[in-house]
């Protein structure tokens, strides 16, 4: 168990939908990281936040957004979902999120289906 | 996006074999890390590098930083059947005002008792 929570496990929606993706990073973890896991692309950085404030972005599309609330857990929101969003998506959280290394903890992850 | 890239894309093996894998990137990288990815888990970091060069073990994995920084290998000894798993390479840039993550392509490892 890494100590970072993530909900739905499952999500099956339709095209066109929106959907709301929910991460708690581990305790005292201050950045939050979204990354994306399809079977063609792999693993995708999307969006780094740090404290609230977006730190970084990566392929994230218009259609998808997200925030880090004051109480350090972050949402991802997904819009106008297509057929091809349908993937894994995993939170990870670090202590601090810049400078030298600081490991990212994944959690287990939102298997998103889009029918 | 930007991916690293990573070889080969599976490997089947015998209980007991010695396992090898790498990763190549165009891009320098401070920090080369392996993470592995159980089924409907998320990935789990394995090592990490922190210098070009730099030679870590972990129990029956090893891993090295390359000299140019553009790439990193990770073998693993003896495998098990618990070995079974993708692993996955990552870059990490450093500096700056981000420290987030380039992956590899992953290779799916099937070990056969």
């Amino acid at each position: 168990d890494s100590g970072v929570t993530q909900t739905p496990k499952h999500l099956i929606t339709a095209t066109g939908q929106r959907v709301t993706l929910r991460c708690s990073p581990r305790s005292g973890d201050l950045s939050v990281y979204w990354y994306q896991q399809s079977l063609d692309q792999g693993l995708q950085f999307l969006i780094q936040y740090y404290n609230g404030e977006e730190r970084a972005k990566g392929n994230i599309l218009e259609r998808f957004s997200a925030q880090q609330f004051p109480d350090l857990h972050s949402e991802l929101n997904l819009s106008s979902l297509e057929l091809g969003d349908s993937a894994l998506y995993f939170c990870a959280s670090s202590v601090v999120g810049q400078g030298l290394y600081n490991e990212q903890f994944f959690g287990p992850g939102t298997r998103l289906t889009v029918l | 996006g930007q991916q690293l890239n990573q070889s080969p894309q599976s490997m089947f093996i015998q209980e007991g074999e010695d396992v090898s894998m790498n990763c190549t990137s165009s891009s320098i990288f401070n920090t080369w890390l392996w993470y592995k990815q159980d089924p409907g888990e998320g990935p789990v970091l394995l090592i990490a590098l922190y210098k070009a060069g730099e030679l870590t073990s972990n129990g029956r994995l090893t891993a090295q930083f390359g000299i140019t920084r553009k790439d990193s290998f990770l073998n693993i000894s003896a495998s098990i059947p618990s070995d079974v798993g993708i692993y996955f390479c990552a870059g990490q840039l450093g500096g700056g005002n981000t420290d987030k993550l380039i992956f590899g392509t992953g290779t799916r490892l099937q070990v056969f008792p």
